[in-house]
């Protein structure tokens, strides 16, 4: 069936240092792998997406890692700032039905 | 470009009333509308997919009846709580996409029900 699993689910790293989330997906035939982040109380952002044609995929200080075979993305963010504590979500596009699946969440603190 | 509203950003109803809550794109056409429900520190859940002039399509497990969604034009959905209760307390976030995989998020409407 459709499912995402992310991890960890809280992620506490000094300021300055990187920060590495990851994710899992079920279905061979999805192709899009978007990233989110959402402060409290506010609507989700795209920070990157990946498309199933590439492996790998940088802007500035994030990047995202895709893994077709092992069914694996991961984010990473480095030399982090107190303005990168949020929640991040992955998600992924199930093609068929052209819905998002999201992960369940990331909560990141950037300790100062 | 790509601003989707939501209006109310807030309400507060007694338990038994109907709530309806707006999603507008606001500068282009959605061929897709998405409503997420989203409950204090957890992810977002899809509630429903709605396409413009047909009836949307609910996830396992949402009620259509109590989840009323209309999708009138290109540019406006709606989603009706009907008959609220505590339990429907939460954070209903739409979303509208142009056809591709980017999909565009509301602000969210933040629902009490006492």
């Amino acid at each position: 069936g459709e499912n995402v699993e992310q991890h960890p689910s809280t992620l506490s790293v000094q300021e300055g240092d990187s920060a590495v989330i990851k994710c899992t997906y079920s279905d061979s035939a999805s192709n899009y792998f978007p990233w989110y982040k959402q402060e409290l109380g506010k609507r989700p952002q795209l920070i990157i997406d990946i498309r199933s044609n590439v492996g790998e995929k940088k802007d500035q200080r994030i990047a995202v890692t895709l893994n077709k075979t092992a069914k694996h993305f991961s984010l990473h963010i480095t030399e982090t700032q107190p303005e990168d504590s949020a929640v991040y979500f992955c998600a992924t596009i199930y093609s068929s039905a052209s819905k998002i699946i999201f992960g369940s969440g990331t909560r990141l603190s950037i300790r100062p | 470009g790509a601003v989707v509203s939501q209006h109310p950003s807030w309400v507060i109803c007694k338990s038994g009333t109907s709530v309806k809550i707006e999603c507008r794109s606001l500068d282009f056409q959605a061929t897709t509308m998405f409503w997420y429900r989203q409950f204090p520190k957890q992810s977002l859940m899809l509630m429903a997919t709605s396409n413009e002039g047909s009836k949307a399509t609910y996830e396992q497990g949402v009620e259509k009846d109590k989840f009323l969604i209309n999708h009138a034009s290109l540019t406006l959905s709606t989603l009706t709580v009907t008959s609220a209760h505590p339990e429907d307390s939460s954070f209903y976030i739409c979303s509208a996409s142009l056809g591709s995989e980017t999909q565009y998020f509301g602000p969210g409407t933040r629902l009490l029900v006492l």
